[in-house]
């Protein structure tokens, strides 16, 4: 099992950025995927999420109505789709996958987002 | 923002037994399972307990967890130097229909 992020690096204010997690060993059908976020020293935070089936979304409200989520199956790949970007954005993003009881089982090495003018 | 509450630090020398705990409602740990996740310096979040108080393969047994009403707790027996990471408790939370984090907690080994 292995998840590789990609797609972060600098982007000004009210920009957008979109991150990509590569998934391998196991297919997205089959489990769901969890965006999580920690700014410079802080702790971390639950940001988004989907489903295996697809059919369920999950945004937090911090981010809700600037970041989306998408996936290409063909790829095993999931995205965040993020825009109007904001300072307190700044953070690694971690891509992370579970279902069940094992919830956050495996996670990728993280992709620095970092939002500055 | 953390809706799971734990102490910013906790300490202890080599081989000795420290325990972190974690608090939060009945939303979330009150009726769901907690995981507890090993943060070692620039790595990402590691899984070390998941429900309540089970161990994913690899992990030793000195890490142990349990679950009472809203509340949760880590032990960590037998400290060793390499123990030294930040850790985190994680619930999902019907309220929200969404997982949420602990504050997490800064282990040092004396």
């Amino acid at each position: 099992v292995q998840l590789v992020e990609s797609g972060g690096g600098l982007v000004q204010p009210g920009g957008s950025l979109r991150l990509s997690c590569a998934a391998s060993g196991f297919s997205l059908r089959s489990y769901a995927l969890h965006w999580v976020r920690q700014a410079p020293g802080k702790g971390l935070e639950y940001v988004s999420a989907v489903s295996a089936d697809g059919g369920t979304t999950y945004i937090a409200n911090s981010v809700k109505g600037r970041f989306t989520l998408s996936r290409d199956m063909s790829k095993n790949t999931l995205y965040l789709q993020m825009g109007s970007l904001r300072p307190e954005d700044t953070a690694v993003y971690f891509c992370t996958r579970g279902s069940g009881p094992k919830y956050f089982d495996s996670w990728g090495q993280g992709t620095l987002v970092t939002v500055s003018s | 923002q953390s809706v799971l509450t734990q102490p910013p630090s906790a300490s202890g020398t080599p081989g000795q037994r420290v325990i972190i705990s974690c608090s939060g409602s009945r939303s979330n740990i009150g009726i769901n399972t907690v995981n507890w996740f090993q943060q070692l310096p620039g790595a990402a979040p590691k899984l070390l307990i998941y429900s309540n108080n089970q161990w994913p393969s690899g992990v030793p047994d000195r890490f142990s967890g349990s679950k009472s009403g809203t509340s949760a707790s880590l032990a960590i027996s037998g400290l060793q130097s390499d123990d030294e990471a930040d850790y985190y408790c994680a619930a999902w939370d019907d309220s929200l229909n969404g997982y949420v984090f602990g504050t997490g907690t800064t282990l040092t080994v004396l």
